[in-house]
């Protein structure tokens, strides 16, 4: 089945370490996106990625980067985790058209990533 | 600016009780998409529904059924004979036809069913 595949589901990093989640997807979407979720929080969307085309929000902190190699692969990078960085990171892929009969697909999620520093 | 309201942070029923999830928005766009999805414990966001602007008919699929009245900028959502595998986190959420490719979400309803 075509889908959104993060791995791996359960991430634990040191404090100030280093540490790359990844998101692949099948079904040929050309938009994706990297939400960080806090406990008994929506979502909150750090960037994303139209095409090769990065967007990033604006009060997404720089300890947070992101690469889209290719359509199929996306990667989210903290640099340097602290403590409230802990969270489930959900990668997520659409299908949008930007032209005049523009259409926003809904997003698929993956299963996410669940973050703990220590 | 876009905004999505759940006014229902947590929801308890009793197994088989009908129950409804509300959701209030609001935008400047006149042409916009509505979406439902289900958070289960497990984490994963499952895609329920889309609602283009434009639609306004109610929808029923199985035991899930959506309202949308633009005319209150509400997109209700009723679980019917609600069953335990239904407890999970909702979020409804909302993005412009023009403009960008973002979600606003609300902030999630919790629903228990209890058995």
């Amino acid at each position: 089945d075509a889908m959104v595949i993060q791995n791996p589901r359960y991430q634990v990093t040191q404090f100030g370490k280093p540490v790359t989640l990844s998101c692949s997807q099948t079904l040929n979407h050309n938009v994706m996106y990297w939400y960080q979720q806090k406990s008994s929080q929506a979502p909150k969307l750090l960037f994303h990625y139209y095409d090769k085309d990065f967007n990033n929000e604006a009060d997404t902190p720089d300890n947070f980067q992101s690469r889209r190699p290719n359509t199929s692969f996306c990667f989210l990078d903290i640099r340097s985790p602290g403590l409230g960085d802990a969270a489930m990171y959900l990668c997520a892929t659409s299908r949008v058209n930007r032209g005049i009969y523009r259409s926003n697909q809904p997003q698929h999620f993956g299963d996410g990533t669940r973050l703990s520093i220590l | 600016a876009q905004k999505v309201t759940q006014a229902q942070t947590e929801i308890s029923v009793v197994e088989k009780e009908d129950v409804t999830l509300d959701c209030v928005y609001e935008t400047r766009d006149t042409t916009y998409y509505l979406f439902w999805y289900k958070q289960p414990p497990s984490g994963e966001l499952v895609f329920l529904i889309r609602r283009n602007s434009f639609d306004e008919q109610n929808e029923i699929s199985g035991r899930y059924s959506w309202n949308f009245q633009k005319s209150t900028s509400s997109f209700n959502f009723t679980i019917t004979a609600s069953q335990v595998v239904d407890s999970a986190v909702y979020f409804c959420a909302l993005i412009p036809n023009f403009g960008n490719e973002k979600l606003t979400f609300g902030t999630g309803t919790r629903l228990t069913i209890i058995p």
